[in-house]
Order: C-alpha cells, then sequence, then structure tokens
C-alpha cells in the first residue's frame, strides 16, 4: 500500500466548530487531493495541491481551506462545519497528477450534529 | 455535472460470469481511469487507458475505450466473491488542470 495516512479515521463534532483533518504521505509526491464522497454524489474534489504552498479549488470547495506547508503533510480545515459537511473524506496523492494513477488514504468519516 | 457517469448503478451476477460495467464521460479527455473501493475504504487503481489507445489489459479486467462515442466498458471476467466492490470510472479532461473527475460508480455484488 502506498504511504499514505489520514488522522483522524472518525470524529462527530457540533455545528460551528472548527475542524481539521490531516493527511500525511511518506511517498514524496508532488500533487495531493481533497475529496469528499456522499451517496449519489460519487467523489468530489474539494481542493488539492501541485507542490509546497500551492494550492486550487475543486468542484465543492466554498466552506473548506487547505494548506500545504510541507511535501508530506496537508490539511484541511472546515472553518465552521455544518451539517452538510457530514460526509466520509479521501485524501489522494500523484506523482504526476492526473496522468497516472491515484493512491488513496483510508478515509475519515466525519459526522456534524 | 459529473464527467463520468457509469452504468448500470448496480450489477449483481453468479460467480464465475463476467461482469460488464458502462462510463460516458461528456468532454474530451487525456486518460480515463478505472478505480474500486470496497465497503468502507479508500479507492484502489485498476487501470488507465489513454485517449489514443482503443483496449487494455490486466489480468481478468479488459478495458476499452470508444473516444468517438465518449465512452469506455470495464469488462471482469470469471469473476469472483473477492470482485464484490464499488467501481469508479474517472476522466482527466483535456482542458482540466490536474484534477480528475469521478462518476458515481457501479455497486457490483458476485453471488456464489
Amino acid at each position: 500500500d502506498a504511504g499514505i495516512t489520514q488522522s483522524p479515521r472518525h470524529k462527530v463534532t457540533e455545528t460551528g466548530t472548527p475542524v481539521t483533518l490531516r493527511c500525511h504521505q511518506t511517498e514524496n509526491h508532488r500533487y495531493m487531493y481533497w475529496y469528499r464522497q456522499d451517496p449519489g454524489h460519487g467523489l468530489r474534489l474539494i481542493h488539492y495541491s501541485y507542490g509546497v504552498k500551492d494550492t486550487d479549488k475543486g468542484e465543492v470547495s466554498d466552506g473548506y481551506s487547505v494548506s500545504r506547508s510541507k511535501t508530506e503533510d496537508f490539511l484541511l480545515t472546515l472553518e465552521s462545519a455544518t451539517s452538510s459537511q457530514t460526509s466520509v473524506y479521501f485524501c489522494a496523492i500523484s506523482d504526476r497528477g492526473t496522468y497516472n494513477e491515484q493512491f488513496f488514504g483510508p478515509g475519515t468519516r466525519l459526522t456534524v450534529l | 455535472s459529473q464527467q463520468g457517469e457509469e452504468d448500470p448503478q448496480a450489477l449483481s451476477i453468479q460467480e464465475g460470469e463476467n461482469a460488464t460495467m458502462n462510463c460516458s464521460y461528456k468532454t474530451s479527455i487525456n486518460n480515463l481511469q478505472w478505480y474500486r473501493q470496497n465497503s468502507g475504504r479508500g479507492l484502489v487503481h485498476l487501470i488507465l487507458i489513454r485517449s489514443n489507445e482503443r483496449e487494455k489489459h490486466s489480468g481478468r479486467l479488459r478495458v476499452t475505450l470508444d473516444t468517438s462515442k465518449k465512452s469506455s466498458s470495464l469488462l471482469i471476467t470469471a469473476s469472483r466473491a473477492a470482485d464484490t466492490a464499488s467501481y469508479f470510472c474517472a476522466t482527466d479532461p483535456a482542458r482540466g488542470a490536474q484534477k480528475l473527475v469521478f462518476g458515481q460508480g457501479t455497486r457490483l455484488t458476485i453471488n456464489p
């Protein structure tokens, strides 16, 4: 398995609280992605990074921010969590972006009450 | 809207039979990828086919790509119980910026 971990794996929080999810890789891949997976919507891209301090928005970026201060870590922050952000969040990495495969982490199940 | 749309949404077959899933997309692509997701797990890459390729094989997997029809199919031959999973196609749009676009997936169940 590719060296990619996500933390926490499960989290329950309340509406209005800030939440940070962490993705950590040991593969030294350039590209990192955050997706959310919801029934009926498949996987949707939230934000991605193409290098340290280089990030861009995805399809569903409203309400989310990201940071990448070093190659191995990509943080996803929900500034003020809402119930609509209840989802399973996946991080993925790639060394050549979309030109080859992405490796996925195990996911974080987030519940916002 | 989603670039890739899988068909059928769910498929149930007997072990040993072949399973075929289809993916349609809307815009020109650089490549199309298929992923598998077991329940409660992350996605695992199966195969990538580039826009200038028409067919690709990997073990019991066969993928075809028809760019004129903007469609792809994934064939799993001699299915096994362990093939039970959701299968997703993902497209790399030709004018995109290093972003894959995933379909909603096909849920495949292999009955023993």
